[in-house]
């Protein structure tokens, strides 16, 4: 079946620094991934649509510029907190499409970011 | 505007008891409908989806869901459950197979012995 990578799967970062989260494709390719975002005992929400070779779509709230989204190939996007604090600290997932007729989406295993 | 309504944030069920799960969606047109499950620290596993057809639907792991239009349901069973059924179970709704999903609050399924 499909699989969705997420790299790193845990990262811990001091205040002001910035941190790429990566997702991929492992087995086909996506046009057209998703980051959500997940606070503890809740449920996820959708932060952005990214899509390969143009600009993401973000949901209203959130930060295009604090939360950068790269598609620059059809089996990667990258997820960037610029300036982490630790409001920042959450846990964030993607998921990918893999392209055939009713597919649903495959989701990462997420990325745990810890801000101190 | 589509939203997803889980009423029970926790249940607890005793394994080898049955489990059903409530999932009530508001949306304005024939909903693409999903279950997933969440083990701690983990990602989602899709359990089964509706799209369209047959409104009873079987999953993986032994579970089934309903799809009942009329009271814009999509609840999740299991006739027995195992400890390793012990999760967060979301259940989700978007507009197409593979777009946006509206995720549920979810429900922390705890099994006892």
């Amino acid at each position: 079946g499909a699989v969705v990578s997420q790299h790193p799967s845990w990262v811990i970062c001091k205040s002001g620094t910035s941190v790429k989260i990566e997702c991929r494709s492992l087995d086909f390719q996506a046009t057209t991934m998703f980051w959500y975002r997940q606070f503890p005992k809740q449920s996820l929400m959708l932060m952005a649509t990214s899509n390969e070779g143009s600009k993401a779509t973000y949901e209203q709230g959130v930060e295009k510029d604090k939360f950068l989204i790269n598609h620059a190939s059809l089996t990667l996007s990258t997820l960037t907190v610029t300036s982490a604090h630790p409001e920042d600290s959450s846990f964030y997932i993607c998921s990918a499409y893999p392209g055939s007729a009713n597919s649903p989406l495959h989701f990462g295993n997420g990325t745990r970011l810890t801000v101190t | 505007a589509q939203s997803v309504t889980q009423p029970d944030i926790h249940i607890t069920v005793s394994e080898g008891a049955s489990l059903e799960l409530r999932c009530n969606y508001s949306y304005g047109a024939t909903p693409y409908l999903f279950w997933y499950v969440q083990s701690p620290g983990q990602g989602l596993q899709l359990l089964l989806k509706y799209f369209s057809g047959d409104t009873l639907v079987q999953g993986i792991k032994g579970f089934e869901a309903e799809f009942k239009r009329s009271q814009s349901s999509f609840n999740l069973r299991k006739p027995s459950v195992h400890w390793s059924d012990a999760a967060e179970y979301f259940c989700a709704v978007g507009d197409q197979s593979w777009g946006k999903l509206q995720f549920g609050a979810g429900t922390q399924v705890v099994v006892t012995p």
